[in-house]
């Protein structure tokens, strides 16, 4: 069954280091989202492409977060300088808008942030 | 902004019983979706449905378009069905999702 594949699972960092984050959707998927999960929260949407290019980031922290998706397919998502409220669960998620009937969103695993 | 609210926030339940989560929104939408969320991992989605109902396995999804809400049910409930459930709506023009905060269900031997 195709997947979102996210790396790293688990990422400790010091604040003020950096931290990037990587996501390969499902094959085909022209959308892709990056959210961050508080603990105890739903998730918060960083970030979102249609194929490379950025629909929504209006809740990115534009100074210290990036994202990009340069080809249209993998993404990457970037934190520098990391901060202690950084600490989240970062979930990558893709889907198919073109197609409704596959129209289901994908998550991936997720890759869960803890700044020292 | 769509509002989404759900309940309860968290449910213990004996296995074997039939679960119920209610999901309410706000704002009229195109298709509501189901996300299941086992302790510290990822999250699967479980349904997206626009009208109706939906059923795969045990699990069961209804909604109601003009009351704006929408229910999970399990039935036979079983341990491995603990997780957090959440619903999840589009606002409305742009599909973006607001989530509900999310239901946590313990089920019991």
């Amino acid at each position: 069954e195709a997947e979102v594949a996210q790396s790293p699972r688990y990422k400790i960092t010091e604040k003020s280091q950096a931290v990037a984050f990587w996501c390969d959707p499902i094959s085909g998927h022209a959308t892709l989202y990056w959210y961050r999960q508080i603990l105890g929260q739903g998730p918060e949407l960083l970030v979102q492409f249609q194929d490379e290019s950025v629909v929504d980031d209006s809740q990115l922290p534009k100074d210290r977060f990036s994202a990009e998706r340069l080809k249209g397919v993998d993404s990457t998502l970037k934190i520098q300088p990391a901060e202690l409220g950084d600490s989240a669960m970062y979930l990558c998620a893709s889907s198919q808008p073109r197609d409704p009937g596959a129209n289901v969103l994908t998550f991936g695993a997720g890759s869960r942030l803890t700044v020292l | 902004k769509n509002e989404v609210e759900q309940s309860p926030q968290n449910l213990t339940a004996q296995e074997g019983e039939f679960i119920t989560i209610n999901c309410s929104y706000s704002v009229g939408i195109s298709a509501l979706h189901w996300l299941q969320q086992h302790p510290g991992g990822g999250i699967v989605s479980l349904f997206m449905l626009s009208s109706g109902k939906k059923k795969h396995g045990r699990l069961i999804a209804t909604i109601n378009i003009q009351e704006k809400h929408s229910s999970l049910h399990i039935t036979a409930s079983h341990p491995r069905d603990s997780a957090v459930y959440i619903c999840a709506a589009p606002n409305f023009g742009n599909e973006k999702l607001t989530f509900g905060t999310g239901t946590r269900l313990t089920i019991i031997p």
